[in-house]
């Protein structure tokens, strides 16, 4: 079993479509990442979470620690918002655990 | 722009070679981590170093090496490569303490 279960793991959207991507987590953490890897192959580090919630323009991401669930939301999706989005936690010993990722497409 | 820069883009090698993953970030940051992304797999940790010289394995370090020779520099180096380890190679930076991950472009490795 995965200590990092992201869903879904692929997503069609229409331009316009508020999107959510979910990350379940079993470890105990003392921080969750979201990362963007366009086609390219490149990653970007979006949001880094320890409790509650973070916006950055379209993007928001939350946190429940209890639930150990986050999501990352998008607002108003274009199509340069397809990619890969990756979650990522470190536990409380610095190990990194990361999920298979979401394929994001949106579609004009 | 601060960056992590991996040397080659795209890479070809023979069964058995020996090749080495540059990678050099400019931020001065103590961590760095070399990753392979395979599909279905997502990003798994092959090596990581808080500091010169100072190595760690991680989840998949079979075949692979690492030299950090200097604090901006961390070398991957399959010793004689093999078919399997076909994959996208990323390399990444932290700094301690600091808020994430900044990533190299990756390099795609063939070994035919």
């Amino acid at each position: 079993k995965n200590e990092v279960e992201q869903s879904p793991q692929n997503l069609t959207a229409q331009e316009g479509e508020f999107i959510t991507i979910n990350c379940s987590y079993s470890v105990g953490i003392s921080a969750l990442h979201w990362l963007q890897q366009h086609p390219g192959g490149g990653i970007v580090s979006l949001f880094m979470l320890s409790s509650g919630k973070k916006k950055h323009g379209r993007l928001i991401a939350t946190i429940n620690i209890q639930e150990k669930h986050s999501s990352l939301h998008i607002t108003a999706s274009h199509p340069r918002d397809s990619a890969v989005y990756i979650c990522a936690v470190r536990n409380t010993g610095n190990q990194f655990y990361f999920g298979t990722g979401t394929s994001l497409t949106v579609i004009p | 722009d601060v960056k992590v820069t991996q040397s080659s883009r795209y890479l070809v090698k023979r069964t058995g070679e020996k090749v080495f993953l540059e990678c050099v970030q400019d931020m001065d940051h103590e961590n760095m981590f070399w990753y392979r992304q395979d599909p279905g797999l997502g990003l798994r940790l092959i090596y990581f170093s808080y500091d010169v010289k100072m190595k760690e394995k991680g989840d998949i370090p079979e075949g692979y090496s690492v030299s950090r020779e200097k604090k901006e520099r961390f070398s991957l180096i399959l010793e004689s490569a093999s078919t399997n380890q076909t994959s996208m190679y990323l390399c990444a930076s932290r700094q301690t303490g600091g808020d994430g991950y900044t990533f190299g472009s990756g390099t795609r490795l063939t070994v035919v």
